[in-house]
């Protein structure tokens, strides 16, 4: 296993278009986790699932954005009818269940909304 | 949402001088406290893993401590080196049963040759 990827690196889109990323986690985490990161901030929480459930979804988060990991492997982020103030760094991670186990994140998917 | 504040947001240093940071989090429903270290165009890597009041880790010349009464963890880089230019995030463990890790903004370190 090499880790955490994502795919694509990079997306451009053209507002008002749906974009779909995918993560493929560490194969025997049962964790995985969603952030956004733009300029000068730290990586915002999305979303997280544990094993296939999806345990929470931040508040932030409009209805526009969805996620899923169906039989609990690897999980896409969808956003619908995109917009300027999406474009942004979205990172994935994946970890076992445990609050002393490390986290392992992909290289990011890298949305621009033009 | 979890309150985590890191300082300073950005620091520049000489080659060879320490440098220390610092964490802070609600004191409450703690569970563990999570450091990460983020170079530019790599993914963010875990640098240590603290559950205990009074922990302190080290890898080489970085090490942490943490303070869990008074919620706020300690980052200190000893004789820095350009390599240790990077973002440094802290993510406190919190949320109760369904815990999961969120991260302050991060510090970013330049360090000058």
């Amino acid at each position: 296993d090499t880790g955490v990827s994502q795919d694509p690196r990079h997306k451009i889109t053209k507002r008002g278009q749906n974009v779909t990323f995918r993560c493929d986690p560490i194969s025997e985490h049962n964790r995985l986790y969603w952030y956004r990161q733009t300029l000068g901030q730290g990586p915002e929480f999305l979303t997280y699932f544990q094993n296939e459930a999806q345990l929470e979804k931040s508040r932030l988060l409009s209805d526009r954005f969805s996620a899923e990991r169906p039989k609990g492997s690897f999980s896409t982020l969808e956003i619908q009818r995109t917009e300027q103030g999406d474009s942004a760094m979205y990172l994935c991670a994946s970890s076992l269940k445990g609050i002393w186990t490390e986290a392992f994140f992909g290289q990011g998917t890298r949305l621009t909304v033009v | 949402i979890l309150n985590v504040e890191q300082s300073p947001q950005s620091l520049h240093v000489q080659e060879g001088d320490s440098t220390n940071f610092t964490c802070s989090f609600p004191s409450s429903n703690f569970y563990a406290l999570h450091w990460y270290r983020w170079e530019t165009a790599k993914s963010p890597e875990a640098l240590f893993v603290m559950t205990l009041n009074g922990d302190e880790k080290k890898k080489g010349r970085i090490s942490a401590t943490l303070n869990t009464k008074e919620g706020y963890s300690y980052l200190y880089i000893k004789g820095s080196q350009p390599e240790d230019s990077a973002t440094y995030l802290c993510a406190p463990y919190s949320g109760g049963s369904n815990y999961k890790l969120t991260f302050g903004k991060g510090t970013l370190l330049t360090v000058n040759p």
